[in-house]
């Protein structure tokens, strides 16, 4: 089956640095990706969706200067989370759909991002 | 607007059969899945319905019916390594997935 793998599956960083997560598709092509996030005992929260070689479209209120999407190839994105704060602290999933009309997403493993 | 509902949580017992559902409301409808997601990791895929009536997959079955906007989950054979998370999501006309707060089911010996 199709994987996506993330990178790195988990991160401490200072509060004010920024962090970078790369999320590839190791065996098809992702026209499309999806960022999410996870608090604890919480369901994803989609953060944004980008297509390969086009800005993301963020959902409401997630600042787009904040976290920076970047989609320049087909196999991989990567999410910046940007002046990074103790409340951004949390579970950054991504996912892969191979296109429009392939139903399926395929999840990353997650990465967890705890800021001190 | 948009709405997916399942319950907050439900236990039931190794070896028994439990059955979660999930309703909704959506703009457009392109299929409904079902993701199993255990503490501190991703969903991994459990089914796809598009089509009414039921999907049968070894332990697990997924139902849909459109009209009543309307799914479940049957989960046979419980054993306890199903205790998890079980999110519903809906893609709607945009292909976007909209998803369910997720039920966590707990299993007792």
């Amino acid at each position: 089956g199709a994987v996506v793998s993330q990178h790195p599956s988990w991160v401490i960083c200072k509060s004010g640095t920024s962090v970078k997560i790369e999320c590839r598709s190791l065996d098809f092509q992702a026209t499309t990706m999806f960022w999410y996030r996870q608090f604890p005992k919480q369901s994803l929260m989609l953060m944004a969706t980008s297509n390969e070689g086009s800005k993301a479209t963020y959902e409401q209120g997630v600042e787009k200067d904040k976290f920076l999407i970047n989609h320049a190839s087909l196999t991989l994105s990567t999410l910046t989370v940007t002046s990074a704060h103790p409340e951004d602290s949390s579970f950054y999933i991504c996912s892969a759909r191979e296109g429009q009309s392939h139903y399926e997403q395929y999840f990353g493993p997650g990465t967890r991002l705890t800021v001190t | 607007g948009q709405n997916i509902d399942q319950p907050t949580e439900m236990t039931a017992t190794e070896g028994a059969i439990v059955q979660i559902n999930c309703t909704y409301q959506t703009s457009g409808f392109n299929g409904l899945f079902w993701y199993q997601q255990h503490a501190g990791e991703a969903p991994t895929f459990l089914s796809y319905n598009v089509l009414d009536g039921l999907e049968e997959k070894g332990r697990f079955s997924s139902f849909l019916s459109r009209s009543k906007g309307y799914s479940y989950l049957l989960l046979k054979e419980l054993q306890m390594k199903d205790s998890a998370s079980y999110l519903c999501a809906v893609m709607d006309s945009n292909y976007q997935l909209i998803w369910g707060a997720g039920t966590k089911l707990i299993i007792k010996p």
